[in-house]
């Protein structure tokens, strides 16, 4: 079965720090995956696309990389606003989400 | 702009059916795949499947074949996914959501509904 990890799994980190948040594919996806955003009580949104691919209007402080197999996404400069889970997904004969990451603020 | 609205919480028993529906506006009905998501309390998101609004085609995630029939309505611009045999797992926020691009393989979920509470409860 086709499976993506996350890690980690939450973290916590201060306003202004650089936090990067790993996506492992269980096959290749060339680069055929996307992040997305989810504060308590809200829809995802769409951060990245086509693994990194800023979707419009999202700050330029988040951002992707990565390509067959393994994927980061990373957020330069924390900002309050910022606390949510992450979520990349993949669409490979249907969509598939990682577990997401929890991101607090210290 | 584009908008997703899609009906009101349901309270369903064990064994029932529960049809959820989510209306579109703000852009061409039948040039966007519509993807339904759900998320059970506390946990992550899980795929349920999509349908095409144009010739009304589907693909269901293999956890929800047999069980999910999703609809579309062209003349209200509306797209329907019913559920049945409802357990108390199936207690989640079922989200509508339209796809980013008009590509022929959908790809990813960028417009979404407000999502619809079904409870399973005895």
């Amino acid at each position: 079965d086709f499976q993506m990890t996350q890690s980690p799994s939450s973290l916590s980190a201060s306003v202004g720090d650089r936090v990067t948040i790993t996506c492992q594919a269980s096959q290749d996806v060339t680069n055929n995956l996307n992040w997305y955003q989810q504060k308590p009580g809200k829809a995802p949104k769409l951060l990245i696309y086509d693994a990194s691919n800023l979707e419009k209007g999202v700050p330029s402080r988040f951002s992707g990389s990565g390509s067959g197999r393994y994927f980061l996404f990373t957020i330069t400069s924390l900002q309050p606003e910022d606390i949510a889970i992450y979520y990349c997904q993949h669409y490979r004969m249907g969509l598939t989400f990682g577990p997401g990451t929890k991101v607090d603020v210290k | 702009q584009v908008q997703l609205v899609q009906s009101g919480a349901e309270v369903k028993k064990p064994g029932a059916s529960v049809k959820v529906s989510c209306k579109a506006s703000g852009y061409t009905f039948t040039n966007y795949y519509i993807h339904w998501v759900r998320q059970a309390p506390g946990q992550g998101l899980e795929w349920m499947g999509i349908i095409n609004p144009s010739g009304g085609t589907t693909r269901y995630a293999q956890n929800f074949q047999g069980r999910v029939t999703m609809t579309r309505d062209t003349s209200t611009s509306t797209v329907y996914m019913e559920m049945k045999n409802l357990i108390s797992q199936d207690t989640a926020l079922y989200y509508c959501a339209r796809d980013r691009t008009r590509s022929v393989v959908p790809t990813a979920p960028l417009f979404w509904g407000q999502g619809t509470l079904v409870t399973v409860s005895s």
